[in-house]
């Protein structure tokens, strides 16, 4: 079925570098996505959203990029420090009350 | 402490015993989910509830599982006869009446269940 995914299943960036989380869509109903950090044992945790209507919002350190045309979405953390490491999901919301997540990718930040 | 609480953070059972997790919504929330996630994976929506009532389950969602929420704060997902392919980690989040049916979630930490 359909589903939301992410192009890469890991990341590994320097202390201080820009990181680019890419995440891909095929469901075109789809009108809020979030992005939400998982650490080892934890639950996740909301960073940033973004509705169908808009193509970019900014948060701390975060910015959310939507292409509607070609059904991707795209994390931008800023100045990326050692706690930024963790695993990283897109979800998407159809229109229901589940939100349908991707695989993940795991960010790697080394000092 | 005003975030989602799950109980226990880890659960180790035999194969075919049940087993029960709670879940402590935030307090104003009336909206409560459960999900599964298994390892390497996303979370994957199992249940919904709106104050008591149970408005929506997924497939996923077997007749060996069972959520209840009473009185509408917490609420229970019981496990029977559990078997190795449940273990996961079970996450519940919770969102408040402003935020429609699946907007503004705040998750658990999850119980983490090994069938053994």
């Amino acid at each position: 079925g359909e589903s939301v995914g992410l192009h890469l299943p890991t990341l590994s960036v320097q202390e201080g570098d820009n990181s680019i989380i890419n995440c891909a869509y095929s469901n075109s109903a789809s009108d809020y996505f979030i992005w939400y950090k998982q650490e080892s044992g934890k639950g996740p945790q909301f960073i940033i959203d973004i509705r169908s209507n808009m193509d970019k919002r900014q948060g701390q350190r975060v910015t959310v990029l939507l292409n509607k045309t070609v059904k991707h979405l795209s994390l931008q953390i800023a100045a990326t420090q050692p706690g930024d490491s963790a695993v990283y999901f897109c979800a998407e919301n159809r229109g229901g009350t589940a939100l349908i997540f991707g695989k993940g990718t795991t960010l790697s930040v080394s000092s | 402490d005003t975030g989602v609480s799950q109980d226990p953070r880890h659960k180790i059972t035999k194969r075919g015993q049940n087993v029960t997790f709670r879940c402590d919504p935030i307090s104003e929330h009336n909206r409560l989910y459960w999900y599964r996630q298994t390892l390497g994976q996303g979370p994957e929506f199992l249940t919904y509830f709106q104050n008591e009532a149970q408005l929506e389950k997924s497939r996923l969602l077997s007749d060996r599982f069972s959520a209840e929420r009473p009185k509408g704060s917490f609420s229970t997902l019981e496990i029977q006869r559990t078997e190795q392919g449940d273990s996961a980690m079970y996450l519940c989040a919770s969102s408040s009446p402003t935020a429609g049916p699946g907007y503004g979630y705040t998750f658990g930490s999850g119980t983490r269940l090994t069938v053994v």
